[in-house]
């Protein structure tokens, strides 16, 4: 059973960068069947979807945070990591790890979920 | 980015009792549309996903429905253990989007 597990500091300076990481356990990053996805969640906004990245390193990121974020893969330890710079208070929020799968769909397309999450990490943005 | 809008916000009701939770697309997302239980300090559970798709170990009490830009998570007979937070999520395109959840508890 694949397991997620988010790590890194649950404490970071305004202006600074926010480093997360995300352990996969019981499978694979380099599965070629799943894309790996960060979200957050605030109490004023709610959930937030961050971006993703497939585990040859392509990514899409949330526009309204894309000038500040860079996620990236480490297939040799089945982890994906979350950078985001130049952080305010305003980026305090718990922040999930997720996979990615698809189902066909109906039509061309494919259906795009999140079936696997971890728990979350509370980070907070304060000096 | 489309907005996704659930109601209601909260509902309080009876085990055994029929809940329906609603989620409206500000633009049509064909059935490009996800249902998440969320409980404190526990990962978010996929429930359905494609609109209508059971996700495998859901309880067949959960089910979706609609398209376009009207759908409906319904718990046809609520349990004790199903008071938690409903969020739905659409997937038609980037950047993804969630509504903003709907709190279930048993009265």
């Amino acid at each position: 059973q694949v397991q997620l597990q988010e790590s890194g500091p649950g404490l970071v300076k305004p202006s600074e960068t926010l480093s997360l990481t995300c352990t996969v356990s019981g499978g694979s990053v380099s599965s070629g069947s799943h894309y790996w996805s960060w979200i957050r969640q605030t109490p004023g906004k709610g959930l937030e979807w961050i971006g993703y990245i497939y585990y040859t390193g392509s990514t899409n990121y949330n526009p309204s945070l894309k000038s500040r974020v860079t996620i990236s893969v480490d297939t040799s330890k089945d982890q994906f990591f979350l950078k985001l710079r130049s952080v305010t208070a305003a980026d305090t929020a718990v922040f999930y790890c997720a996979r990615i799968a698809w189902a066909a769909s109906a039509g061309s397309g494919h259906y795009f979920y999140m079936d696997v999450w971890g728990k979350g990490i509370t980070v907070t943005v304060s000096s | 980015d489309i907005q996704m809008t659930q109601s209601p916000s909260s509902l309080s009701a009876s085990v055994g009792d029929r809940v329906t939770i609603t989620c409206r697309a500000s633009q049509s997302i064909r059935s490009y549309l996800n249902w998440y239980q969320e409980k404190p300090g526990k990962a978010p559970n996929l429930l359905i996903y494609g609109a209508s798709s059971l996700q495998s170990g859901v309880p067949s009490r959960f089910s979706g429905s609609g398209s376009g830009t009207d759908f409906t998570l319904t718990i046809s007979s609520l349990k004790p253990e199903d008071s938690a937070s409903y969020f739905c999520q659409q997937s038609y395109s980037t950047p993804w989007t969630f509504g903003q959840g709907t709190k279930v508890e048993i009265k």
